[in-house]
């Protein structure tokens, strides 16, 4: 999937800990998003920026922090993790003047102990 | 709201069997529906789309009807091979809307 990079791919947390989610694209589209995926829910919009400086709550963003840092980069911070928040973690892009039409990276498997 | 609802999984097909994904959806107006598909290890990748009534998408062999009478969008193959092997999202975008709302997929595994 070149054009959207996701970092870390793997991550263990101890409940508590901290840590970022990193996403970025070299496509030059300005809507970026960060989803969740947990068996059986499907994907689950977390947070979306539609823009450089902008950013919007999706459908679950209750525990997470999001900063559009440039129109590259697109970061998921997770302040103080719970097991609740194990899930493959997936940032995507909107391909520019195709609605729905979503680009995605590899994930990032994270789990909480 | 919106809503995307999916035949429920495990899918298991001999190779060059039909396959029928079953997929209804929930919304006002005229949404644009999708299908995606995740193969193990990865991220979710566009397989077909179509933006209005009576429209057919296809791409590698897979067909959908968008079907506004019967507000369905199931995904069709005629003939399965083992590479097919994945995970298949139903997905729906209406208007102006910023986010798609999927359904909550359909593991497809294919034996030889």
């Amino acid at each position: 999937n070149a054009g959207v990079t996701q970092t870390p791919k793997f991550q263990v947390l101890k409940t508590g800990q901290s840590m970022t989610l990193q996403c970025a694209q070299d496509m030059n589209h300005n809507s970026m998003y960060w989803y969740r995926q947990d068996p059986g829910m499907g994907l689950r919009l977390i947070y979306y920026s539609a823009s450089e400086g902008t950013t919007d709550k999706g459908e679950v963003p209750n525990g997470y922090n999001v900063s559009r840092l440039n129109k590259r980069e697109f970061s998921l911070r997770l302040e103080s993790a719970a097991p609740s928040q194990t899930s493959v973690y997936f940032c995507a892009i909107s391909i520019q003047g195709k609605a729905g039409e979503l680009f995605f990276g590899e994930g990032s498997r994270l789990t909480v102990l | 709201g919106d809503s995307v609802t999916q035949m429920e999984g495990p899918v298991t097909l001999s190779e060059e069997a039909f396959l029928t994904i079953n997929c209804t959806y929930t919304a006002t107006g005229y949404p644009s529906l999708f299908w995606y598909v995740q193969y193990p290890g990865e991220g979710l990748q566009l397989l077909l789309k179509a933006t209005k009534a009576d429209d057919k998408g296809s791409n590698k062999g897979f067909e959908a009807t968008y079907r506004k009478e019967t507000t369905s969008f199931h995904l069709e193959k005629g003939s399965v091979q083992v590479s097919d092997s994945a995970v298949y999202f139903c997905a729906l975008i209406r208007g102006s809307a910023r986010q798609l709302t999927f359904g909550s997929g359909t593991q497809l595994t294919v034996l030889p």
